[in-house]
């Protein structure tokens, strides 16, 4: 039982370049989660998705795209990468009651 | 719209002595509250959480926090922390029902260091 995996662990960017960033979850959850983490500034909700199926804006989705691709993964897209995206990304998963989410060890981006 | 504030950005303490992370929140509904725990260049890890009944809510590790609703603070406590403690600690709150699919809403982050 692997709970959320996320790929790559690292990656470095040129701006404008594209990636996409993948996750997956085993715990049959219905709702997945992307987040950035960057200093003093806690956790801020990218996109989620409630079900499969569905997408939804979080607090700051300007320059990403997702995609909940089956009731397992959720990957979040950056089609051109600029320095300001430099930051760590967590994945979440979360269960019918929502009551707690379960993070992914994360991807830490640099785009220089 | 909701808010979490963390009232210290870092608190240093000694080993074996007691600490306390302070969280207040803003809401105009009722509300679930999470402390979450990151240690270094890992994901988050669940501590506690507060949905309804006892406002005492005990955790793994040793960790506790309250719930004061008149005062809207969910502080975390410890009494005897050790050096493995040292982590960065976020609180998080989420509406009690409604539409709102689990989102999160995190505080800025508490980092706790523990020295010798």
């Amino acid at each position: 039982n692997a709970g959320v995996t996320q790929t790559p662990k690292f990656q470095v960017l040129k701006t404008g370049q594209s990636m996409t960033l993948q996750c997956a979850q085993d715990m049959n959850h219905n709702s997945m989660y992307w987040y950035r983490q960057d200093p003093g500034m806690g956790l801020r909700l990218i996109y989620y998705s409630a079900s499969e199926g569905t997408t939804d804006k979080g607090e700051v989705p300007n320059g990403y795209n997702v995609s909940r691709l089956n009731k397992r993964e959720f990957s979040l897209r950056l089609e051109s990468a600029a320095p300001s995206q430099t930051s760590v990304y967590f994945c979440a998963s979360s269960g019918v009651a929502g009551y707690e989410q379960y993070f992914g060890p994360g991807t830490r981006l640099t785009v220089t | 719209a909701q808010s979490v504030t963390q009232l210290d950005s870092q608190v240093p303490v000694f080993e074996e002595a007691p600490v306390e992370l302070r969280c207040n929140y803003s809401s105009s509904v009722s509300v679930y509250l999470f402390w979450y725990v990151q240690y270094p260049n890992q994901g988050l890890q669940l501590l506690l959480k507060y949905l309804s009944g006892s406002t005492l809510v005990k955790g793994i590790n040793g960790f506790e926090a309250e719930f004061n609703k008149s005062q809207t603070s969910f502080h975390l406590r410890k009494p005897s922390v050790h050096i493995s403690d040292t982590a960065e600690y976020f609180c998080a709150v989420r509406n009690a029902g409604g539409t709102s699919y689990g989102k999160l809403t995190f505080g800025q982050g508490t980092i706790l260091t523990v020295h010798p």
